[in-house]
């Protein structure tokens, strides 16, 4: 158990809708990364929170968004679903913002969208 | 942006061989580089990372290696043993102030050993 909690685990939806996935950090962290993970594309890395700021941001579509909250949760919005979107989404946290010394990145078990 | 090319894909070795998944990174600013093995359905967990000023990391049965010049870092396994069986990924990150992580993986490759 990594610490971090993700839910929901599986989510079935239809195109065009939209889905919220949700992501507690481990307790002490500041840190939440957004990733995604489809068959061909491996780890895509989305987004990164650091105490509420984004920080860092990768190939996230304009359909995407995400916040992370004071209680330092975060969320991901997902808009506008298309089949595309269907892959495994993780979550990770980690102490600090930065590589090092605390860079390990502590992943939650994975939200499964599939859009039909 | 920084871009990690991973190499093989898929990689098969008896019980006891040794195991080798090559790397290769785009940004010579890039000097964190971990290696995340991911098993059948579970997440993925750290199990090696090495830093710019350290040319090689061993513990136990897993070593990296990383060569600034060429930007070309190594997993090495040794031993192997059917628990290894899973995907590993490499990773490189750029490490800058104002709390900006950004770790960019490699594909992924996938290890199977056969007893």
């Amino acid at each position: 158990d990594s610490g971090v909690t993700q839910t929901p685990k599986h989510l079935i939806t239809a195109t065009g809708q939209r889905v919220t996935l949700r992501c507690s950090p481990r307790s002490g962290d500041l840190s939440v990364y957004w990733y995604q993970q489809s068959l061909d594309q491996g780890l895509q890395f989305l987004i990164q929170y650091y105490n509420g700021e984004e920080r860092a941001k990768g190939n996230i579509l304009e359909r995407f968004s995400a916040q992370q909250f004071p209680d330092l949760h975060s969320e991901l919005n997902l808009s506008s679903l298309e089949l595309g979107d269907s892959a495994l989404y993780f979550c990770a946290s980690s102490r600090s913002g930065l590589p090092y010394p605390y860079g390990e990145l502590f992943f939650g078990e994975g939200s499964r969208l599939t859009v039909l | 942006g920084e871009n990690v090319e991973q190499h093989p894909s898929t990689l098969s070795v008896q019980e006891g061989d040794s195991a080798v998944i090559k790397c290769t990174y785009s940004d010579s600013a890039s000097n964190y580089f971990p290696w995340y093995k991911q098993e059948l359905g579970k997440r993925p967990q750290l199990i090696i990372d090495i830093r710019s000023n350290v040319g090689e990391k061993k513990d136990q049965r897993i070593a990296v290696t990383l060569n600034k010049t060429a930007k070309h870092f190594s997993l090495h396994i040794t031993e192997t043993q059917p628990e290894d069986s899973a995907v590993y990924f490499c990773a490189a990150s750029v490490e800058s102030g104002g709390s900006n992580y950004k770790l960019t993986f490699g594909k992924g490759t996938l290890l199977t050993v056969n007893p």
